[in-house]
């Protein structure tokens, strides 16, 4: 089980984010990733090995942590950023999402 | 550029089989495992299970039994099939591309069933 807090995080642009994900059990070799999706559409990756940008994500979006504990960090909140954030891990099966924290402006 | 592109009926009754077909355009369709993903309200996303271009599968337990999932190699497409549905198999369906991780997803389908 994946959980994430806070459910909402209220901030303003320009501000710094910071989701946390919390698993069950240890998550092996940094497998846990971080989605970001907006209404109406797909979740898109944003960071993968818990640390690593995917293809063309902005370098404010970066992820950390190990074992059970991880966090997501936005360092300053653009227009485009306010959406809903998910956890993943692809470590033990059956793969798992956590509930997502929604970014809200504030 | 990969672009997964996937279609199916939107609307089913209880106990009908929801069936769902989702295209690869773009890079290689072996060497990756492809996925179904699903989404709602009230559970949230939750993976389904995956397939590879062998046909070798892994699905979750939680839908195993209704769950089949294939391969059609010459047209780099891969289905979903779900037995016996219920109001709550209602959600959006999504396929992915699973490299590790879920790098390449589809527009979504939403599947609704209703009597």
């Amino acid at each position: 089980v994946l959980t994430q807090s806070p459910d909402t995080l209220s901030l303003s642009p320009g501000e710094r984010a910071t989701l946390s994900c919390r698993a069950s059990q240890s998550v092996a070799s940094r497998y846990l990733a971080w989605y970001q999706q907006k209404p109406g559409q797909a979740p898109r990756l944003l960071i993968y090995g818990a640390s690593s940008r995917a293809a063309g994500i902005p370098d404010r979006f970066s992820g950390s942590g190990s074992g059970t504990d991880f966090t997501l960090t936005i360092s300053t909140l653009e227009p485009e950023d306010f959406a809903v954030y998910y956890c993943h891990q692809y470590s033990n099966s059956p793969w798992t999402f956590g509930r997502g924290t929604k970014v809200e402006i504030k | 550029q990969v672009q997964l592109q996937q279609w199916g009926a939107g609307l089913l009754k209880p106990s009908e089989t929801l069936s769902l077909t989702c295209a690869v355009y773009g890079g290689s369709f072996s060497g990756f495992y492809w996925s179904w993903i699903r989404q709602t309200p009230g559970k949230g996303l939750e993976w389904i299970g995956d397939i590879n271009h062998r046909g070798s599968t892994n699905y979750n337990p939680s839908l195993k039994s209704r769950v089949t999932m294939s391969v059609d190699t010459s047209k780099n497409r891969f289905s979903l099939t779900l037995t016996s549905v219920s109001t709550a198999d209602t959600a959006v369906y999504f396929c992915a591309r699973r490299d590790y991780t879920l790098d390449y997803w589809g527009q979504g389908t939403l599947v609704t069933v209703s009597s």
